[in-house]
């Protein structure tokens, strides 16, 4: 399978604790993004980088929140000393980004975090 | 401040018939419009989409018309088919600046 993988799928933690979600983007997508969905809603958008430049966060992404893309291939999101309000699927979506054009963004099966 | 809006929560069609999903957006910026299906427990499946540059694309059996005056996009799929039962979101970007910003969806039921 050549698409995004994301690890784990599920995850269930309790209060205080931290949690780390990784992410594989497809093999030659230069752009990964994190997104965050909420019952209810659309994703939205938290963070993203251009190979392991980290771009632009999300006011959403408050200073619990980490997110590294080491050697731009693989990525991980940390959620330090979790509350109740962080449960959400967490997705992953990367893009081929091709200057002066857009980029459609394919998106991971999720990590959905519950949080006691 | 939802710059994205999807106002049908749900949506019922007919199998064979054509099934029209509406997506409203406040931000002029915008110049770049997707549309994505999600089933349970997936992540969602980019379908179809457009530049502000055009009015229409067409894919198959979806069809993506784009109406930039009235802020207005619309995904139509013809004929509907069991398979196309999921939730489908609504997304935009403006150039320059690719996140997403998504509506909160429209579920999509097909009656057989």
């Amino acid at each position: 399978d050549t698409g995004v993988s994301q690890d784990p799928r599920h995850k269930i933690t309790k209060r205080g604790q931290n949690v780390t979600f990784r992410c594989d983007p497809i093999s030659e997508h230069n752009r990964l993004y994190w997104y965050r969905q909420t019952l209810g809603q659309g994703p939205e958008f938290l963070t993203y980088f251009q190979n392991e430049a980290q771009l632009e966060k999300s006011r959403l992404l408050s200073d619990r929140f980490s997110a590294e893309r080491p050697k731009g291939s693989f990525s991980t999101l940390e959620i330090q000393r979790t509350e109740q309000g962080d449960s959400a699927m967490y997705l992953c979506a990367s893009s081929l980004m091709i200057r002066d054009s857009h980029n459609e963004q394919f998106f991971g099966p999720g990590t959905r975090l519950t949080v006691l | 401040d939802q710059q994205v809006k999807q106002n049908s929560p749900s949506l019922s069609v007919q199998e064979g018939r054509i099934s029209i999903l509406n997506c409203d957006y406040t931000n002029s910026m915008f110049d770049y419009f997707l549309w994505y299906k999600k089933y349970p427990a997936e992540g969602p499946t980019f379908l179809i989409s457009i530049s502000s540059i055009k009015d229409k694309n067409e894919d198959g059996r979806f069809t993506v018309f784009l109406n930039k005056s009235a802020k207005h996009l619309s995904l139509h799929i013809v004929p509907s088919q069991p398979g196309d039962s999921a939730v489908y979101f609504c997304a935009a970007s403006d150039f320059g600046n690719e996140k997403l910003t998504f509506g909160t969806g429209t579920r999509l039921t097909i009656i057989p």
